[in-house]
């Protein structure tokens, strides 16, 4: 069984321009989170999607935005980059949403901003 | 709120050597408790989990046990290996109720195992 898919992996970007970064959750899974990891800040939840529809989110601006689509699979955007969000963005995705569904990490996707 | 957090890093340790990575915890009822590990350049994968008090996980020669009189979810492996040198993170997600959809975690703990 595939385990979650990040795309891309690496990716420049510099200030002022936007993001698209896109998860692939494990087959028949329909909750796909989002955190972002950074060296200072370390874990930050940024999101949920299940069935398509944004469930929780953290403690993030607008520029922060995700969707899901109808086979699950789920892309986030961040628009007017800024040199803080460097990060290494990591996908996770359980079967459900809710507490006891266990996540499943991606590798993530590492984004550089100059 | 809810939070972790676990012994500042690195550790170096020589192979065969005891391991502790101390983990506390404060949170509202009786969360979850999770250990994860990352190694280099991928994501994160679930090492151990616990969902109730005393509970033991354990995988891979590694265990810990949900305390909850002292909060605490300390991560133990009797000989360590090259190949469990990672950065080991500590991590809760509330039964219900504020933050229950999604994992708080700790700050990470380095972890190198020298031949």
């Amino acid at each position: 069984k595939a385990g979650v898919t990040q795309t891309p992996r690496y990716l420049i970007k510099t200030r002022g321009q936007q993001v698209t970064l896109s998860c692939s959750p494990i087959s028949g899974h329909r909750s796909v989170s989002w955190y972002q990891q950074t060296p200072g800040q370390g874990l930050q939840f940024l999101f949920e999607y299940f069935s398509e529809t944004q469930r929780n989110k953290g403690n993030f601006p607008g520029r922060f935005s995700g969707r899901q689509f109808s086979n699950s699979r789920s892309e986030m955007n961040v628009s007017t980059l800024e040199l803080g969000d460097s990060a290494l963005y990591l996908c996770a995705s359980s079967l459900y949403s809710g507490s006891h569904n266990e996540q499943f990490f991606g590798p993530g996707t590492r984004l550089t901003v100059l | 709120g809810n939070s972790v957090t676990q012994m500042e890093g690195p550790v170096t340790l020589s192979e065969e050597a005891f391991l502790t990575i101390n983990c506390t915890y404060t949170a509202t009822g009786y969360p979850s408790l999770f250990w994860y590990v990352q190694y280099p350049g991928e994501g994160l994968q679930l090492l151990l989990k616990a969902t109730k008090a005393d509970d033991k996980g354990s995988n891979k020669g590694f265990e810990a046990t949900y305390r909850k009189e002292t909060t605490s979810f300390h991560l133990e492996k009797g000989s360590v290996q090259v190949s469990d040198s990672a950065v080991y993170f500590c991590a809760l997600r509330p039964l219900s109720g504020a933050g229950s959809y999604q994992l708080t975690f700790g700050k990470g703990t380095k972890l190198s195992v020298i031949p």
